[in-house]
C-alpha cells in the first residue's frame, strides 16, 4: 500500500471548469512533488515544495495552479485546461533531497 | 548535457528466465541512481537506489543493480522473473536539487508464459 493518498483517482473535465487535484502523506517527509506523466512517457516535474515552500516551479502554464497548506497536503488547482493537458499526474514526497521519491497512484486526468 | 538512456524500449522474457534491463547514465560526478518500476494504472515503486559503497546493491522483490562507474552504468538484473514482473521500468538519476529526477524512457518488459 502506498502511503502517499491521492484523491480523485479519476477526474474528467471540461475546458471551463475548475477542479483540484489532492495529495497527502503521513510519513513526516519535507518536500513534495508534482509529476505529469503522458502515456508510454517518463513523468516530468512540475513543481515541488520543501518546507512547505514552493522550490521548483518548472516553467508549468499558470493553469495550473499548486498549493500546499501544511507540511501533509499538496493540492494542484486546475483552471481553463486543454486536451492536450490529459494525463496522468503523480503526487510524490520525499525525506531528503537525494532524489528518493515515495509516489502515490496518480490521479488520471481527462480533458474534455 | 546531462542525460540518462535506457537502450531498450522493450523486452520480452519467458517466465523463470532472467533479466537484464540497462542504464547508462553522463553526469559530471557520481550521482544517486535509482530503478523505479511502474505498474499499469500505477505510481512509481522504488526498486533500488545506489548512492555510494557496494556497487552491488539488492533491492525488492528480488532485483539487484551493478553500479560501473567506467561504463557509466546501473543495469538492473533478476535471476528469475515472475508473471507480476510486467511492468515499465525507469532508471533515474539526481541531481543535487529537491526532487529534480532525471528519468530515462523507460523500458517496458513482458512476461510469456
Amino acid at each position: 500500500d502506498t502511503e502517499v493518498t491521492q484523491t480523485p483517482k479519476h477526474l474528467v473535465m471540461g475546458m471551463t471548469n475548475k477542479k483540484s487535484l489532492k495529495c497527502e502523506q503521513h510519513m513526516g517527509h519535507r518536500a513534495m512533488y508534482w509529476y505529469k506523466q503522458k502515456a508510454k512517457k517518463p513523468p516530468e516535474l512540475m513543481f515541488v515544495y520543501s518546507y512547505e515552500k514552493l522550490s521548483i516551479n518548472e516553467s508549468v502554464p499558470s493553469r495550473f495552479s499548486p498549493e500546499c497548506p501544511n507540511s501533509s497536503l499538496l493540492n494542484l488547482h486546475l483552471h481553463a485546461l486543454q486536451p492536450e493537458d490529459s494525463a496522468l499526474y503523480l503526487c510524490a514526497s520525499s525525506q531528503d533531497n537525494t532524489g528518493e521519491l515515495f509516489f502515490g497512484e496518480g490521479s488520471r486526468l481527462t480533458v474534455l | 548535457a546531462q542525460s540518462v538512456t535506457q537502450p531498450d524500449i522493450h523486452i520480452t522474457v519467458s517466465e523463470g528466465a532472467s533479466l537484464e534491463l540497462r542504464c547508462n547514465y553522463s553526469y559530471g560526478a557520481t550521482p544517486y541512481l535509482f530503478w523505479y518500476v511502474q505498474s499499469p494504472g500505477q505510481g512509481l515503486q522504488l526498486l533500488l537506489k545506489y548512492f555510494s559503497g557496494d556497487t552491488l546493491v539488492q533491492g525488492i522483490k528480488g532485483f539487484e543493480a551493478e553500479f560501473k562507474r567506467s561504463q557509466s552504468s546501473f543495469n538492473l538484473r533478476k535471476p528469475s522473473v515472475h508473471w507480476s514482473d510486467a511492468a515499465e521500468y525507469f532508471c533515474a538519476v539526481s541531481s543535487d536539487s529537491w526532487g529534480k529526477l532525471q528519468f530515462g524512457a523507460g523500458t517496458q518488459v513482458v512476461v510469456t508464459p
